[in-house]
Parts: structure tokens; C-alpha cells; sequence
């Protein structure tokens, strides 16, 4: 089964505002993952959350990770159409290996 | 940054063919590589490790006989899907972490078209 779950599980929104992505999972995790991917491409890495962090920024993205509720969200800020791609939490188990949630599609109007 | 390339991006062929996928860790050493299968509008299934020198480990319900996958060398992994029938179409993405734990680089994927 999947670990992470995403919601919304799509999300349209206009140039300029902000959008929010939650994920929750279910098991303890070493550290948690963003990925994006755009239509019919493989996934970018975005950022990564240790478990023993809270929060953390990367440019016009806002992690944040709660490891006691097992929920984590990404916020992308003055979104742009560029920004418009699915979106993926995915958590690290053991060996590396990723799960991934079922994914965000992002539309941002221009 | 470390690169993955991933190919060929796009197969159609005829069902009963055998399809080989490669993926290569251009920059950097990758002793273990993944192979997932995404389906439209889906996330990502992780159909199984592959590691350098040593059998791939599959995960529960991937037919080991279907999907073949060979660690070469420390910067390619092949997926092999033999004797592929139209349920084999999807989109296979190879990944590689540069060190254990850290973020994956990801192939951009193969699109394979099983007629």
C-alpha cells in the first residue's frame, strides 16, 4: 500500500498565490521527500526533510514536517505556471528504498 | 549535479517482443538502482532493486521471469521485459540515489507501447 497520501489530490489555483500540499504517512520514516514531475517525465528532486527537522526552505518552497501527527506539507509561494506538474511526498525506508503517495496535480492559471 | 539517463524515452513494439530498458548514472557510481512502473494519472510502484554484483530484489507480486533486470556495472541497470503483452504498456522510470538515503536522480523515463 502506499505510505504517503497527498491532499488535495488535485489543486488549481491563479498565478501569484500560494498552494498548499499535505501528505500524511504511516509508518517512522528517516526523513521525508518532495518530488515534482511534470507530464510525461521523471520526477525532480525538490527537498528533503530529516526526521529530526521541522521545517525547512528552499527558495519559494516551505517544508514542514510533523512527525508526531506523521504529516508533512509543502507550500510553493507566488506560484507560477511553470510551477503547474503533479506532486509527490515520498518517505525512506530502509535500503533507500522511496514509497511514494498517490501525488498532487497542480494547475496554476496564468 | 548527478545525472541519470534513462533509455530509449519511447518503445512501440509488437506483443511476444522482449523490451530492454537502460538506465546509466552518468556522473556519478550507483550500486543500487530502482525500477518503478507508473500507470496514468498513478504514482509510482516500485517494482524492484537492483544491485551492482548482486541479484535485484523484487518486490511483492513483480514476476522476477517477466521482468529481468541486470546491474552491469556501477553506472548501468537494464530492465528486460520479456515477452511483453499489451498489460506490460506503462511508463518505466529508473532512479539512483548518489548515497544512501539522499535524494534520488531520476531517468525521465521509458514509455513503452505493447501493440
Amino acid at each position: 500500500s502506499q505510505q504517503g497520501e497527498e491532499d488535495p489530490q488535485a489543486l488549481s489555483i491563479q498565478e501569484g498565490e500560494n498552494a498548499t500540499m499535505n501528505c500524511s504517512y504511516k509508518t517512522s520514516i528517516n526523513n521525508l521527500q518532495w518530488y515534482r514531475q511534470n507530464s510525461g517525465r521523471g520526477l525532480v528532486h525538490l527537498i528533503l526533510i530529516r526526521s529530526n527537522e521541522r521545517e525547512k526552505h528552499s527558495g519559494r518552497l516551505r517544508v514542514t514536517l510533523d512527525t508526531s501527527k506523521k504529516s508533512s506539507s509543502l507550500l510553493i509561494t507566488a506560484s507560477r505556471a511553470a510551477d503547474t506538474a503533479s506532486y509527490f511526498c515520498a518517505t525512506t525506508g530502509a535500503n533507500s528504498k522511496l514509497t511514494f503517495g498517490k501525488g498532487i496535480t497542480l494547475s496554476v492559471r496564468p | 549535479g548527478a545525472v541519470v539517463s534513462q533509455h530509449p524515452s519511447w518503445v512501440i513494439c509488437k506483443s511476444g517482443t522482449s523490451v530492454k530498458i537502460e538506465c546509466r548514472s552518468l556522473d556519478f557510481q550507483a550500486t543500487t538502482m530502482f525500477w518503478y512502473r507508473q500507470f496514468p494519472k498513478k504514482s509510482l510502484m516500485l517494482m524492484a532493486t537492483s544491485n551492482e554484483g548482486s541479484k535485484a530484489t523484487y518486490e511483492q507480486g513483480v514476476e522476477k521471469d517477466k521482468f529481468l533486470i541486470n546491474h552491469a556495472s556501477l553506472t548501468l541497470s537494464t530492465l528486460t521485459v520479456t515477452s511483453a503483452h499489451p498489460e506490460d504498456s506503462s511508463f518505466y522510470i529508473c532512479s539512483a540515489p548518489v548515497r544512501h538515503r539522499e535524494p534520488q536522480h531520476f531517468g525521465d523515463g521509458t514509455r513503452l507501447s505493447i501493440l
